[in-house]
């Protein structure tokens, strides 16, 4: 199956340093990758869309400027919190889409997501 | 306001039952379904996709689709305490590429 990678598993940093989580889909080429962010004993919610050659399309209420997007090759999405404040702490995970490889062999619009990045701003 | 709404839970089963989980959906135009399974403190794990109405099964899963109704529902036979997890329902709207999760049913198997 599809394989989407995500580093680091955990990253603790002082306020007001920046930190970047790299997402990479290890077996499949993915045009459209997603960022989540999720709170304890909450459920997912959708930060930002990336296309890879295009800036990141995000959803209401994210600060693009906080958070910055890359999607520079088709395997590759990066993450960059910048200014972290404790607010920031959370569970951030990233999906790729794969148009090809779905569990019934077509044309399917499955994401397969990333172990995710535990992030603790002190 | 497109959502998808599951009962939070726990929902409680002895081990060996059949444990139902269910999804409703308010885009009537929706095409793709999907179920995570969840563990604490994991990252979500595609189990099953449905497209088209009525059932499909892999292994011990079984997802159920009604689009008359609107609803999804993923079954678990011989529920085992290692399928205690959080169950997410997503759903992908016509004319998007964004799916909407529920806020997932958790799950607690007894043994």
């Amino acid at each position: 199956g599809a394989v989407v990678s995500q580093h680091p598993s955990r990253v603790i940093c002082k306020s007001g340093t920046s930190v970047k989580i790299e997402c990479r889909s290890l077996d499949f080429q993915a045009t459209t990758m997603f960022w989540y962010r999720q709170f304890p004993k909450q459920s997912l919610m959708l930060m930002a869309t990336s296309n890879e050659g295009s800036k990141a399309t995000y959803e209401q209420g994210v600060e693009k400027d906080k958070f910055l997007i890359n999607h520079a090759s088709l395997t590759l999405s990066t993450l960059t919190v910048t200014s972290a404040h404790p607010e920031d702490s959370s569970f951030y995970i990233c999906s790729a889409r794969d148009w090809l490889v779905g569990t019934s062999g077509g044309f399917d619009n499955e994401q397969f997501f990333g172990p995710g990045t535990r992030l603790t701003v002190l | 306001q497109k959502e998808v709404e599951q009962n939070s839970g726990p929902l409680s089963v002895p081990e060996g039952a059949i444990a139902s989980l269910n999804c409703t959906y308010s885009d009537r135009g929706s095409q793709s379904f999907f179920w995570y399974r969840q563990y604490s403190g994991k990252s979500p794990e595609l189990i099953m996709s449905i497209y088209s109405n009525g059932d499909k099964e892999d292994g011990r899963f079984t997802a159920q689709l009604n689009k008359a109704s609107q609803y999804v529902s993923l079954l678990i036979r011989d529920s085992q305490p290692s399928d205690s997890a959080t169950y997410l329902c997503a759903v992908l709207p016509s004319g998007t590429y964004k799916y909407i999760f529920g806020t997932g049913t958790r799950l607690k198997v007894l043994a």
